[in-house]
């Protein structure tokens, strides 16, 4: 059981908008802490995707958006590719445990 | 670009300890945060703990009491070791570095390409 939760599955048509939740508590997010999101293709290292709940490295897409608000999260992908099918975590910070959280990934399928 | 590396044995018997090092190059250890973390096989990201230039250490309360991370900054290079292992233990490791100077709750920015441990006698 992740402290973030975040739904198993999504998917989405080419050329359509889909979103990730992630789920925390007042521990983490609603305790404020930054929300960092990474995107992970088979057999591979996860790639920091969104830092700092909104912001996005340098090189990402800005079809990939991030927002906040209250203990939630959640992470967009306009304009759906066929290269966007891969798991995507949320990650964050918790008080209670004095450490780093990740919610338990959702794989996206583009249909 | 900051690169990370993890090195160590890729199979490891129940009841040793799993050890690994993870080296940083094209870039200084120093005045960041470091975290170890794990996948089991088809599952999510498990964090493991961290660590800081100095030594200072935050471990995941599941794993605390078999876990434990040290840097060495005179060799850029930080360590796990686990104890007292078992098949459950079976898990790609990742290293990886906080974002941010002196932060320990930012974003995991380079990561490591990964190690693959088998617990299995």
């Amino acid at each position: 059981q992740s402290v973030l939760t975040q739904p198993p599955s999504v998917s989405g048509a080419p050329g359509q908008r889909v979103t990730f939740s992630c789920t925390g508590s007042s521990s983490n997010i609603g305790a404020g802490y930054d929300v960092h999101w990474f995107q992970q293709l088979p057999g591979t290292a996860p790639k920091l995707l969104i830092y700092d709940n909104i912001n996005r490295p340098s090189g990402v897409p800005d079809r990939f958006s991030g927002s906040k608000s209250d203990t939630s999260a959640s992470l967009a992908i306009t304009g759906l590719r066929a290269e966007d099918e891969a798991s995507y975590y949320c990650q964050s910070y918790d008080s209670s445990l004095s450490g780093v959280v990740f919610g338990g990934g959702t794989k996206l399928t583009v249909l | 670009q900051v690169q990370l590396q993890e090195s160590g044995p890729g199979l490891v018997k129940p009841s040793e300890t799993l050890s690994l090092t993870c080296s940083v190059s094209r870039g200084s250890i120093i005045n960041y945060y470091w975290s170890w973390i794990r996948q089991s096989p088809g599952k999510g990201l498990e964090w493991i703990g961290r660590v800081y230039d100095s030594g200072s250490t935050n471990y995941n309360p599941s794993l605390k009491s078999r876990v434990t991370i040290s840097v060495d900054t005179s060799k850029n290079q930080f360590s796990l070791k686990l104890s007292s292992v078992n098949a459950a233990d079976t898990a790609v490791y990742f290293c990886a570095r906080h974002r941010l100077l002196y932060s320990g709750t930012s974003g995991l920015d380079y990561w490591g390409q990964g190690t693959l441990v088998t617990v299995s006698s």
